[in-house]
């Protein structure tokens, strides 16, 4: 079973924090992803990550950064939390392309409020 | 661009009757499909995906799910609903086109609250 972990399910920090989000996977998965979800927006893609060290910005990555520096790892940076950062964070992985399989396995999730 | 509509923010259903929660899509060419389902507070489960081949593909938990590349739609189906498929559920698309990093990606709609009553 693919397994995918987020380092915490609730966490509550104040505005200008620096936060970080910590996701791992264990299926040895080239492709991870860090979305955002909210009521009535649907899942939005902050970053991926096709490799160790690279990243790719998704459809609204201001406010965040990423950091992977094992493959199996993929952190989310939230440098100066704000009150509009309070939200779902999920966290994916997926196989390369051209395997076949395309499906994206998620984390638990971890809701972030930001006081 | 990709995306993917699902028009409907909650869909209503007794149990026992049948459940349709209805997904179109925008790519060119041929796309690739999936069902996600989501419980509270939890992440996001593969529920099941088309990529190629019949029309109509299963999944897990007696879902289906029907291709229709003339509709641009697919619509998941369960012929039995269970107050346990309560849940929210999304239909995400991935443009087979897509090159280099963004080969990966997924475009997923915005949601179906599925609510199944007694």
């Amino acid at each position: 079973d693919v397994k995918v972990t987020q380092s915490s399910r609730y966490l509550v920090k104040r505005t200008g924090e620096k936060v970080f989000l910590e996701c791992v996977q264990d299926m040895d998965h080239e492709n991870m992803f860090w979305y955002r979800q909210d009521p009535g927006l649907g899942l939005r893609l902050i970053y991926f990550s096709y490799d160790v060290k690279m990243k790719e910005k998704g459809d609204i990555p201001e406010g965040y950064s990423v950091s992977r520096e094992k493959k199996e790892r993929f952190s989310l940076i939230l440098e100066s939390a704000s009150t509009n950062q309070t939200s779902m964070y999920l966290c994916a992985s997926s196989e390369p392309s051209g395997t076949g399989s395309y499906e994206q396995y998620f984390g638990p999730g971890t809701r972030l409020t930001v006081t | 661009a990709q995306s993917v509509a699902q028009p409907e923010d909650q869909v209503n259903v007794a149990e026992g009757n049948p459940l349709t929660v209805k997904c179109t899509y925008s790519v060119s060419g041929n796309p690739y499909l999936f069902w996600y389902v989501q419980y509270p507070n939890r992440g996001l489960q593969f529920l099941l995906k088309y990529i190629t081949g019949d029309n109509l593909v299963k999944g897990s938990y007696g879902f289906e799910a029907e291709f229709n590349k003339s509709q641009t739609s697919f619509h998941l189906k369960k012929p039995s609903a269970l107050v346990s498929d309560s849940a929210l559920y999304f239909c995400a698309v991935r443009d087979p086109r897509g090159r280099g990093s963004t080969l990966g990606r997924l475009y997923f709609g915005r949601g179906t609250q599925l609510t199944v009553w007694p």
